[in-house]
């Protein structure tokens, strides 16, 4: 079965530094998101591409955080600097796009963030 | 934008009752309104999903009603089992602006229930 692909699956780095979070979605699935979870909350969207195009990047806190899908496949979402509130699950999840009918988003496993 | 409002925050039952679970949500232009279950420490899955055309949808003990006037819709789980025991998220996807605006299948979650089945 399919899976979305992500890495690290754990990643602790110092306040200050640069990281960075790969993600290769399922083959086919033109939409993107990337979504952050801390911890008792629900996932919060980041960014979300449609091929290589971002359609939505309104909670990306864009001083810090950047995204790119280059070839419209796989993505890297990367923090520099980092700092302490960064620390939580990043998700990924793609999607087929279909303009007018609602369809599944499918969830990699996360890279759980931890900035100290 | 999409605001997405879900109770409870817990739920805790015993082994064979119902559990429910109630969202609303605030853009008219949403169409498409999934359920996930997150067991700790794994990926959010689909365990259900409905779409603005349809009223309510069921899969063996888990359905799905939806009221598009009232803007809300709620996740129903009958004969529970501990194996049930999870967070459950509901979320919300806009349609896409015909105008061209950034509104493209954005898909936004409420903030989760953390159901919990005792045996």
């Amino acid at each position: 079965e399919a899976e979305v692909a992500q890495s690290p699956r754990y990643k602790i780095t110092e306040k200050s530094q640069a990281v960075a979070f790969w993600c290769d979605p399922i083959s086919g699935h033109a939409t993107l998101y990337w979504y952050r979870q801390i911890l008792g909350q629900g996932p919060e969207l980041l960014v979300q591409f449609q091929d290589e195009s971002v359609v939505d990047d309104s909670q990306l806190p864009k001083d810090r955080f950047s995204a790119e899908r280059l070839k419209g496949v796989d993505s890297t979402l990367k923090i520099q600097p980092a700092e302490l509130g960064d620390s939580a699950m990043y998700l990924c999840a793609s999607s087929l796009a279909s303009p007018y009918l609602g369809t599944e988003a499918f969830f990699g496993q996360g890279t759980r963030l931890t900035v100290v | 934008g999409e605001n997405v409002e879900q109770h409870p925050s817990t739920l805790s039952v015993q082994e064979g009752d119902s559990a429910v679970i109630k969202c609303t949500y605030s853009d008219s232009a949403s169409n498409y309104f999934p359920w996930y279950k997150q067991e700790l420490g794994k990926r959010p899955q689909l365990i259900i999903d409905i779409r603005s055309n349809v009223g309510e949808k069921k899969d063996q003990r888990i359905a799905v009603t939806l009221n598009k006037t009232a803007k809300h819709f709620s996740l129903h789980i009958t004969e529970t089992q501990p194996e049930d025991s999870a967070v459950y998220f509901c979320a919300a996807r806009t349609s896409p602006d015909d105008a061209g605006g950034t509104s493209y299948g954005k898909l936004t979650f409420g903030q989760g229930t953390i159901l919990t089945v005792h045996p």
